[in-house]
C-alpha cells in the first residue's frame, strides 16, 4: 500500500541553523500539507500546498517558514533560522481529490539546540 | 474558527469490552470530521471519516463513530475492545476535504487484558 514517507526521522541542530525536511507524497496526491507536534500538544495545521503554491497557511507558518516542491516526488519545509520553540514532530501529509482524507508520513523529530 | 474537543486524557477499558472515545467539534458550515490513531513512533493513521450521508461511519480494524450534529458530536466506538487498539486517538475536522485539518488533544485508550 502506498504511503507517505519523511526523511529524516530525527535531526538535531543548533539554534539559529536552517534545516530542510523532506517528504514523498504518494504519487498520485495533489495535495500536500505540513503539521507539527510538539511534545504534549496537540497537532497544528502549518500549510497546504497545490499546483506549486500555498492555499492555506496557519498564524504560526511565518517567514521564517518555506515550503518546494523542487520536483516531481519531493515536497519540503524549510526553516531558515531554527529557534528553540520549533522543536517538534512534524508530520507531511497528502491527499487526493477524490477521497478528500489526509494521509500522514511518520514524521521527522526535530530538536533544536 | 474551528475547534475540536477531547474531554479524556486517558480511557480504561478491559479487553472484550466496548469502548467509547469521546469528540466534539466547533465548525461553521458542514463539518468534515475525521478519527485517526498513533501508536509510539509512528505516524498519524486514518481510521474512519464522515463527510456525509448516515450518521454512523464505519472504518478500520472495526472502529466505527457516530455523527450527531445537535449534540455536535463524533465519538468512536467500537463493540469488543483488543489489547491491541491501545494508542492514541485523535479527532479532527475540516471545513472542506482539502481544508486544513483542525486536531483535539488526543485521548489515550488503554486497554488492558
Amino acid at each position: 500500500e502506498p504511503e507517505v514517507t519523511q526523511t529524516p526521522s530525527h535531526q538535531v541542530t543548533q539554534m539559529g541553523q536552517e534545516v530542510i525536511l523532506r517528504c514523498v507524497p504518494i504519487s498520485n496526491h495533489l495535495y500536500f500539507y505540513w503539521y507539527r507536534q510538539i511534545l504534549g500538544q496537540k497537532v497544528e495545521f502549518l500549510v497546504s500546498f497545490y499546483n506549486n503554491e500555498i492555499s492555506e497557511k496557519s498564524e504560526i507558518f511565518d517567514d521564517q517558514f518555506s515550503v518546494e516542491r523542487p520536483d516531481g516526488s519531493n515536497f519540503t519545509l524549510k526553516i531558515r533560522s531554527t529557534k528553540l520553540e520549533d522543536s517538534a514532530m512534524y508530520f507531511c501529509a497528502s491527499l487526493t481529490e477524490i477521497q478528500e482524507t489526509q494521509y500522514f508520513g511518520p514524521g521527522t523529530r526535530l530538536l533544536v539546540l | 474558527a474551528q475547534s475540536v474537543a477531547q474531554p479524556e486524557d486517558q480511557v480504561n477499558v478491559a479487553e472484550g469490552n466496548p469502548l467509547t472515545v469521546k469528540c466534539t467539534y466547533s465548525v461553521s458550515g458542514n463539518p468534515y470530521l475525521f478519527w485517526y490513531v498513533q501508536y509510539p513512533n509512528r505516524g498519524l493513521q486514518f481510521l474512519l471519516k464522515y463527510i456525509t450521508g448516515d450518521n454512523l461511519v464505519k472504518g478500520s480494524y472495526g472502529f466505527e463513530a457516530e455523527f450527531n450534529k445537535s449534540q455536535t458530536s463524533f465519538h468512536l466506538k467500537k463493540p469488543s475492545a483488543l489489547v491491541s487498539d491501545s494508542a492514541l486517538y485523535f479527532c479532527a475536522v475540516s471545513r472542506g476535504g482539502r481544508r486544513a485539518l483542525t486536531f483535539g488533544s488526543g485521548t489515550r485508550l488503554q486497554v488492558q487484558p
